[in-house]
């Protein structure tokens, strides 16, 4: 079954430094998602993307933030200075269609990061 | 504003058993609903969704129904196992085609 595949699984950093959070999209999906979940907390939207730009983005993703997909098979998520609060599971998501296709999104592993 | 609420929030039951978890939203204007499996410190798994049009999705001992009018859904798993023990989390996509979590049912089944 195809997956989402986000590199790495853990990532740790201090605070004030920039991170890349990476991920490979199914390849046929045209629709691509950052969402994040803090320990103990709902999963929460961050941004989505489609044809090489932003459709919508969420009030976290702030200026810190950016999205990018380099090249056809890589979709990444950067955050320019870390900050302690950014520490969370960060998920990739891909779908079909905007509003998922018959097979609804479809999440990665996540990447936890811990800002230190 | 959209808002997803699950119960119970933590469930535990004998192996065998079958069970019901609830999801509820105050917004009906959702194009679909989809229950995910979350094992700790890992990813979300899709169980099944449920398109606005829709009234229930099989599949194995997982059945899940939408009420969307009344803002319902339940997930039914039927002859629970160990193996079943996880989180499960309910998501409606709302009319800006985001999802929107519930904050999850936390199952466990005993052996």
């Amino acid at each position: 079954e195809p997956e989402v595949t986000q590199t790495p699984s853990h990532q740790v950093t201090q605070m004030g430094q920039e991170v890349i959070l990476r991920c490979v999209p199914i390849s046929n999906h045209l629709y691509f998602y950052w969402y994040r979940q803090i320990l103990g907390q709902k999963v929460e939207f961050l941004v989505s993307f489609y044809n090489n730009e932003i459709s919508e983005k969420s009030e976290i993703f702030d200026d810190q933030f950016s999205v990018e997909r380099p090249d056809g098979s890589n979709f990444t998520l950067k955050i320019r200075s870390t900050k302690l609060e950014d520490s969370a599971m960060y998920f990739c998501a891909s779908s079909e269609l905007r509003t998922g296709g018959a097979g609804g999104y479809t999440f990665g592993s996540g990447t936890r990061l811990t800002v230190v | 504003k959209q808002e997803v609420t699950q119960i119970p929030a933590a469930l535990s039951v004998p192996e065998g058993e079958n069970l019901v978890l609830n999801c509820s939203f105050t917004d009906s204007a959702i194009y679909n609903l989809q229950w995910f499996r979350q094992d700790p410190g890992k990813g979300l798994t899709s169980l099944l969704l449920i398109q606005s049009s829709q009234r229930e999705q099989t599949s194995g001992r997982l059945n899940a129904s939408l009420d969307k009018s009344s803002g319902r859904s339940t997930l039914y798993i039927a002859a629970s196992q160990p193996g079943d023990s996880a989180t499960y989390l309910c998501a409606v996509m709302d009319s800006s085609y985001k999802l929107i979590f519930g904050s999850g049912t936390r199952l466990l089944v005993r052996p």
